[in-house]
């Protein structure tokens, strides 16, 4: 059974640029929240996705939009990248989301913006 | 507002000599209290967690944490450190049932001397 996973692995952006990230979540999830962990820090809440519509946000600006697919899989776009937007980002699956479930994380996808 | 201290950044134990990773929470409500941990280039794992059943928790690993109210504490514990317990440890809170999202602390590196 696969866990959380993420791609792509690694990825090099320029100021200004715009990027995506992909997540699948774990094997009978519906729920998928994204975290961005600057370095040397913990991770930082974005939103999270269930039932394909933004249910909670975090302190992001509107750069950060996300999607989830009919097959609970979910995107997380940046536009306008800054070179703080420097950081590896997590995503986490659940059942319903409850904070009671545990959530599962991903690996992440390392993104460095220059 | 919820909110989440790591007493220590760094904590540095030997072989076989117990672990206290210390962590102070903040929270309006009944909170859901978790312990992560990072190993480098690895996703987060769940150590354990807490969800207002016993105040003692049991996790994966030999760890456990007790969960005190008054003290407003939950400090991670283990009687004897192995090599492998080296990694990134984060102390969480989430409100129960009212919040979809986890609180990071900023994060204990443990450090394990042969």
């Amino acid at each position: 059974d696969a866990g959380v996973t993420q791609s792509p692995t690694h990825l090099i952006k320029t100021r200004g640029q715009q990027v995506t990230l992909r997540c699948s979540p774990k094997s009978g999830h519906d729920t998928v929240s994204w975290y961005q962990q600057a370095l040397g820090q913990g991770p930082q809440f974005i939103f999270q996705y269930y039932e394909e519509e933004e249910r909670q946000r975090g302190n992001f600006p509107d750069r950060f939009s996300g999607h989830q697919f009919p097959n609970y899989s979910s995107e997380l776009n940046v536009n306008a990248l800054l070179l703080g937007d420097s950081a590896l980002y997590l995503c986490a699956s659940s059942l319903n989301g409850r904070t009671e479930e545990t959530q599962y994380f991903g690996p992440g996808t390392r993104l460095l913006v220059l | 507002a919820q909110s989440v201290t790591q007493l220590d950044s760094h904590v540095s134990v030997s072989e076989g000599t117990p672990v206290l990773l210390r962590c102070n929470y903040s929270s309006s409500y009944s909170p859901s209290l978790f312990w992560y941990v990072q190993h480098p280039n690895k996703g987060l794992q769940l150590l354990l967690k807490y969800t207002s059943a016993a105040t003692l928790v049991k996790g994966i690993n030999g760890f456990e944490a007790e969960f005190k109210k008054s003290e407003t504490s939950f400090h991670l514990t283990k009687p004897s450190a192995h090599m492998s317990d080296a990694a990134e440890y984060f102390c969480v809170v989430s409100q129960m049932d009212s919040s979809y999202k986890l609180i990071f602390g900023s994060g204990t590196r443990l450090l394990v001397r042969p």
